[in-house]
């Protein structure tokens, strides 16, 4: 069965200090790597695709890097506005139809 | 682009009514559209899978004569919560992948749901 874990489930960090929010997967033949932001009482919103081991995304103060087992979202500098959820998911060879979320990471940036 | 809309974004209903809740991608085709249900500090629980033209996909344990299922367009998917229960009451999330493209889903805002 697929299954994707993020880590830490919660993490508190000031302004400008930088890190990173894991997601480890474990699925078969995988088709892609996403990650989403949540804002308290909204959608997700999309920020990245990743395809295969080796590949990076940048976003402003975030870049996505994939292995053959795990993601990671990198956050430079944070900034208050950058508290959020931050959701990752695995699609799998089913295709869209199997698509597996991880719980998140709950990002909270202290001024 | 890839702009997911939900209406109603809330809505408060008596115990058993119906409601709907409309899905349009707004600014694309959505061949497929996706029906979620969030608990709070919980993830994104799958429903449904909505296809134009054919009937809906329901994961398992999820009652397809309680959550009905339409998408009726390109653009357009509704989710109708039947005789709905206060156990009903959740944030319900719509998502459309767009047509011809690949793996990533557009999410809408969502809906809260309350049901008294």
């Amino acid at each position: 069965e697929d299954q994707v874990t993020q880590s830490p489930e919660a993490l508190r960090l000031q302004e400008g200090e930088s890190s990173s929010l894991n997601c480890s997967y474990t699925v078969s033949g995988l088709r892609g790597l996403f990650w989403y932001r949540q804002d308290p009482g909204k959608g997700p919103e999309f920020l990245f695709t990743l395809y295969s081991a080796g590949e990076e995304k940048e976003k402003e103060r975030l870049k996505a890097t994939l292995t053959k087992k795990e993601s990671f979202l990198h956050i430079t500098a944070p900034k208050p506005e950058d508290s959020a959820t931050y959701l990752c998911a695995a699609a799998g060879p089913g295709g869209y139809q199997k698509v597996t979320f991880g719980t998140g990471t709950k990002l909270q940036v202290i001024p | 682009g890839a702009v997911v809309s939900q209406h109603p974004s809330w809505v408060i209903c008596k115990s058993g009514t119906s409601v709907k809740i409309e899905c349009r991608s707004l600014d694309f085709q959505a061949t497929t559209m996706f029906w979620y249900r969030q608990f709070p500090k919980q993830s994104l629980m799958l429903m449904a899978t909505s296809n134009e033209g054919s009937k809906a996909t329901y994961e398992q344990g999820v009652e397809k004569d309680k959550f009905l299922i339409n998408h009726a367009s390109l653009t357009l998917s509704t989710l109708t919560v039947t005789s709905a229960h206060p156990e009903d009451s959740s944030f319900y999330i719509c998502s459309a992948r767009i047509e011809g493209g690949l793996y990533e889903q557009y999410f809408g805002p969502g809906t809260r749901l309350t049901v008294t």
